[in-house]
């Protein structure tokens, strides 16, 4: 069965600091990687998505991909209270495009 | 990306009855659309993907005569809860593929309460 693990947190930390968000993958045949917000209420909005294994950069989000240790990062630089919310790391299969959904880490950016 | 909108946003309705949801990418047309469904603090649980012009293929443990999903237009979706029970209750969400990648949108979300 294809899993997708993410530490449920809640993760807190202060305003101006580095988030660390990380999530494993069970299937080695999974080619893409996706970062989903969710805030409370609300449907999940793409933040960042990585294909390749190394980093990517999008503002202050950085996404972080190692296939070989089947792994997976989201770092938010510069922590701001409104990025408080459920992060939601996603996992499709080579040839798929079903996403397989983790339960989220809740991040809590205190003031 | 690509913006989806899905109407209603809420609806509650009395067991028994049936209820469409729309699912509409605004923006380009998705041969591809996906349902899912969110219970309280869990996470997004796929129940079909919803393919233009065809069937569409449920998961398994979905009952797809108790989730009717119609994929009529490139840009529309629906999916009809019939006889709808209060564990029908949930957070329907759709999603579209971007036809250049594996990425996926979501649409703002519905909230169904069955009474």
């Amino acid at each position: 069965q294809k899993e997708v693990e993410q530490n449920s947190g809640p993760l807190s930390v202060p305003e101006g600091a580095i988030a660390s968000l990380n999530c494993t993958y069970s299937d080695r045949g999974s080619q893409s990687f996706f970062w989903y917000r969710q805030y409370s209420g609300k449907s999940p909005e793409l933040i960042m998505f990585i294909y390749s294994n190394g980093d990517k950069e999008d503002g202050r989000f950085t996404a972080q991909l190692n296939k070989a240790s089947q792994y997976v990062s989201l770092l938010i630089r510069d922590s701001q209270p409104s990025d408080s919310a459920t992060y939601l790391c996603a996992v499709s299969q080579a040839g798929s495009y079903q996403l397989t959904f983790g339960k989220g880490t809740k991040l809590s950016v205190i003031p | 990306g690509a913006v989806v909108s899905q109407h209603p946003s809420w609806v509650i309705c009395k067991s028994g009855t049936s209820v469409k949801i729309e699912c509409r990418s605004l923006d380009f047309q998705a041969t591809t659309m996906f349902w899912y469904r969110q219970f309280p603090k869990q996470s997004l649980m796929l129940m079909a993907t919803s393919n233009e012009g065809s069937k569409a293929t449920y998961e398994q443990g979905v009952e797809k005569d108790k989730f009717l999903i119609n994929h009529a237009s490139l840009t529309l979706s629906t999916l009809t809860v019939t006889s709808a029970h209060p564990e029908d209750s949930s957070f329907y969400i759709c999603s579209v593929r971007v036809t250049s990648g594996y990425e996926q949108y979501f649409g703002p979300g519905t909230r169904l309460t069955v009474t």
